[in-house]
């Protein structure tokens, strides 16, 4: 098992530029997570999906953030535009739920984005 | 809304000494599940140990084990004989448990962390 897959690993991309980040799940998986973690306020749960339909977006900072889950192998985080206060790392992590709640998730590697 | 707490943002410990780490945490739930993760330099989110709130046996893998209180919403993490390797961040991690299928469920409530720096 290849774990949960993220790319890239880093980003450094222009204010206003879009930003697509890019997370492949635990095959079995059916519970989808991503997080920004920043100095400032720790981890934050931007959105959740299960079963690839997204359940809890109140997260999602404003307008400028998207996600979508096309099918139960594939995620992508977008930011359109970006800004530099976007700067973080950004986790995507999956589960298996109901088990999930026993065994918590599974993280990948996160992205490290820097907004210049 | 559940909130999580450490209120030790760093700590160091000699090693092959022992190390307590703390976690309080605020819920109205009764049935739930409680988590600790080690993030080392390498950022990558690595799950330690749990502990389902129903047992009041206290978690333990290997050197790691943990002191669950219920009644005082208390779930501290010692770490025995500590190890270099055990240099990281460690978040304290709350889940609800129920079959109700609201938006809350299967979400994690992290705290904000304890950075652990073990010493030769």
């Amino acid at each position: 098992d290849a774990g949960v897959i993220q790319s890239p690993r880093h980003e450094v991309t222009e204010m206003g530029q879009e930003v697509t980040l890019r997370c492949k799940p635990i095959s079995g998986h059916n519970s989808l997570f991503w997080y920004r973690q920043t100095m400032m306020r720790g981890l934050e749960l931007l959105i959740y999906f299960n079963n690839n339909v997204p359940i809890d977006d109140s997260g999602m900072p404003e307008d400028r953030f998207s996600a979508k889950m096309p099918n139960a192998s594939f995620s992508t985080l977008k930011i359109q535009p970006s800004e530099p206060r976007d700067s973080a790392v950004y986790f995507c992590a999956s589960s298996f739920t109901p088990n999930g709640q026993r065994y918590g998730y599974t993280f990948g590697s996160g992205t490290r984005l820097t907004v210049v | 809304a559940q909130t999580v707490t450490q209120s030790q943002p760093e700590m160091s410990v000699q090693e092959a000494e022992t190390v307590t780490l703390s976690c309080t945490y605020d819920t109205s739930e009764n049935n739930y599940y409680l988590f600790w993760y080690k993030q080392p330099p390498s950022r990558q989110m690595i799950l330690v140990i749990r502990q389902e709130a129903y047992k009041q046996q206290n978690a333990t893998e290997n050197r790691f084990s943990v002191n669950f209180q219920k009644a005082a919403k208390s779930f501290s993490l010692k770490i025995s004989d500590s190890q270099l390797g055990d240099t990281a961040m460690y978040f304290c991690a709350f889940m609800k448990s129920s079959s109700d299928r609201g938006s809350t469920l299967g979400r994690l409530y992290f705290g904000r962390g304890t950075q652990l720096t073990v010493w030769p």
